[in-house]
């Protein structure tokens, strides 16, 4: 089975905290993707990344950086947290393809930030 | 640009009763499309795919057909369990080189036995 696995289930952390989130998958899926979960919005995407040291931006990467230097590995850092980033993050990954592949996510880390 | 809107939830429905959960979507050309659904402290999972009028998707007693004309996308079941309680979001892929996804909003679905 694919995995995605995410650092933290749930993280609370301070105004101005540097935060970083962990996201591996053993299936070496060629994509990988952050996304933000809040309610009412549904899912959007903030960056991904389509190969080692790749990465593009989302809908709404402000505020974000990401960081991929190994394939199954990708991490998504908040500089400087703020509580407008309370919120649930979920990682996904999918092969590489000119059809579609599915995406597998993890089961999320809900950041709290106060 | 691309968009996808789904019914307001939540939705409550009892067990064996016929649930359906509208989706509409905006897009340039001709998107795949999809449901995802996620079960409580999960992560959200493919349930079924579209990628071309009038196909099909179904999975687990759940079916959509690709609407082109209506620009629709909606989820159907005849007899809903208390398992399928979940959170189910619609989406669609604009292109097919494209990997990124556009959710709709999602739409939390309880059942009661």
């Amino acid at each position: 089975d694919v995995k995605v696995t995410q650092s933290s289930r749930y993280l609370v952390k301070r105004t101005g905290e540097k935060v970083f989130l962990e996201c591996v998958q053993d299936m070496d899926h060629e994509n990988m993707f952050w996304y933000r979960q809040d309610p009412g919005l549904g899912l959007r995407l903030i960056y991904f990344s389509y190969d080692v040291k790749m990465k593009e931006k989302g809908d709404i990467p402000e505020g974000y950086s990401v960081s991929r230097e190994k394939k199954e590995r990708f991490s998504l850092i908040l500089e400087s947290a703020s509580t407008n980033q309370t919120s649930m993050y979920l990682c996904a990954s999918s092969l590489r393809g000119t059809s579609y592949n599915e995406q597998f996510f993890g089961p999320g880390t809900r950041l709290t930030v106060l | 640009g691309n968009s996808v809107t789904q019914m307001e939830g939540p939705v409550t429905l009892s067990e064996e009763a016929f649930l359906t959960i509208n989706c509409t979507y905006t897009a340039t050309g001709y998107p795949s499309l999809f449901w995802y659904v996620q079960y409580p402290g999960e992560g959200l999972q493919l349930l079924l795919k579209a990628t071309k009028a009038d196909d099909k998707g179904s999975n687990k007693g759940f079916e959509a057909t690709y609407r082109k004309e209506t620009t629709s996308f909606h989820l159907e079941k005849g007899s809903v369990q208390v398992s399928d309680s979940a959170v189910y979001f619609c989406a669609l892929k604009v292109s097919q080189g494209a990997q990124k996804l556009v959710f709709g909003q999602g739409t939390r679905l309880t059942i009661n036995p």
